[in-house]
């Protein structure tokens, strides 16, 4: 059973589109992390919310947490190719067993010139 | 955020060897983790390195098959023993300050076995 459900798994979109993923659960979270990840590389952190109901805003990135703190979105705006990535939502349970972290699926986006 | 070196980067190895893959940090963290990961895909977390103490390891992974070491705060390493094909993948390491500072990762050891 896949605790944090993240959707779609595969994006492909033309350069300036906007396109939204999903990170939803039944449980509830204390914080969730974005990363992404690029071939080669290791997943790099775009965001912690912690706050039911936080938006962060990182340039053309708008990140949503749940009011109930079970969900999150991750919205771009205008995609270029240099969003092309591996997306990952990862997320905290509230009872926190060991500071570890429930990953979603990944969703692979590809923005097209 | 740490810097956080892993070694190797890639290799390819032969059935029924071993590797240790090391991760090291610039500063002092309290937790570090090991994850694997198939290309595309997203990580499955293999175990919790505790300073001090054994490893923390999740549903499906052994001790014996993935031997992981902390020796202090700023070092681990994994072993994937006596490997086979199944076990080509990406391995990654990633450290966290506190039990809910956000966790940050090397960037990854790929393996194949051929």
């Amino acid at each position: 059973t896949q605790l944090l459900k993240q959707s779609p798994q595969f994006l492909s979109i033309q350069e300036g589109e906007n396109l939204t993923v999903y990170c939803n659960s039944s449980s509830v979270f204390s914080s969730l992390q974005w990363y992404r990840q690029e071939p080669g590389e290791g997943p790099v952190l775009l965001v912690t919310v912690v706050t039911g109901g936080e938006v962060k805003k990182l340039k053309r990135l708008t990140f949503q947490f749940g009011d109930a703190r079970k969900d999150s979105s991750l919205h771009i705006t205008a995609a270029q190719p240099g969003d092309t990535g591996l997306y990952l939502c990862a997320a905290r349970l509230i009872y926190n067993q060991g500071g570890k972290l429930i990953f979603g699926q990944g969703t692979e986006l590809s923005v097209k010139p | 955020s740490a810097v956080i070196s892993q070694k190797p980067s890639r290799d390819i190895c032969q059935r029924g060897t071993s590797l240790t893959i090391q991760c090291q940090v610039d500063s002092q963290v309290t937790m570090m983790f090991w994850y694997r990961q198939q290309p595309g895909q997203s990580l499955t977390l293999i175990a919790t390195a505790n300073q001090g103490s054994e490893a923390t390891y999740e549903s499906g992974f052994v001790i014996d098959k993935f031997p992981i070491s902390r020796p202090n705060l700023t070092f681990s390493t994994l072993t994937v023993s006596n490997m086979s094909p199944e076990d080509s993948s990406i391995y990654l390491c990633s450290v966290a300050v506190t039990a809910e500072s956000p966790q940050h990762f090397g960037d990854g050891t790929r393996l194949s076995i051929l």
